[in-house]
């Protein structure tokens, strides 16, 4: 099967960059997209074919996809961004979805 | 507004049944693909089934294949699982979501999600 590895965790100070990372196998062959989860809500599209985003995202989110790994960058991260973020990518090998495990945002 | 809302979870005893359906309004539901992703309490999101806009292409996660069952009514604009030989470990809420388009494999329509417990 096809796997997704993000860190558990990444701290940020307000209006500093966060960085999530989000590794596969020849990752970059493939279309990532990222997911923001806040508690008791449901998932919401913030970044899809590795660097679009949907109509109503802030421009601070933004992704990139090369080599083995997609990357969600967060500037000027505010506190309203702390929430968890999971990469997501379809395997036609295995025709099947992949998320990561997901990364718990902490605005410090 | 584009909506997805689930009914049908609750409390079922292990090997037993349980079926979700998911009504869509709001877009042309005949037009995309649907899936259904699960999150056990506390841990990440992992995905289910997924069924294309026409029912031709129904694929499912290895750990749900021959107990659960994707369809859908395009008529009805309504998404369904059947969920047979449940699992403690099936213990999750459950969440239709909508295809953004047929290129594009990502997921831009939750619904709130339902949760189904498996109790042994």
């Amino acid at each position: 099967s096809y796997d997704l590895t993000q860190p558990p965790s990444v701290s940020v100070s307000p209006g500093q960059t966060a960085s999530i990372t989000c590794s596969g196998d020849k990752l970059g062959d493939k279309y990532a997209c990222w997911y923001q989860q806040k508690p008791g809500q449901s998932p919401v599209l913030i970044i899809y074919q590795d660097t679009k985003r949907p109509s109503g995202i802030p421009e601070r989110f933004s992704g990139s996809n090369s080599g083995n790994t997609a990357t969600l960058t967060i500037s000027g991260t505010q506190a309203i961004d702390e929430a968890d973020y999971y990469c997501q990518a379809w395997d036609s090998n295995t025709a099947a979805y992949v998320f990561g495990a997901g990364t718990k945002v902490t605005v410090l | 507004e584009v909506l997805l809302v689930e009914s049908g979870g609750g409390l079922v005893q292990r090997g037993g049944s349980l079926r979700l359906s998911c009504a869509a309004s709001g877009f042309t539901f005949s037009a995309h693909s649907m899936a259904w992703v699960r999150q056990s309490p506390g841990k990440g999101l992992e995905w289910v089934s997924y069924i294309s806009s026409d029912s031709h292409s129904i694929y499912y996660a290895d750990s749900v294949k021959g107990r659960f069952t994707s369809s859908r009514d395009n008529a009805a604009n309504s998404l369904y699982l059947q969920m047979n030989s449940l699992r403690a470990e099936d213990t999750a809420i459950y969440f239709c979501a909508r295809e953004l388009s047929p290129l594009v494999q990502a997921f831009d329509v939750w619904g709130q999600g339902k949760m189904v417990t498996v109790s042994s």
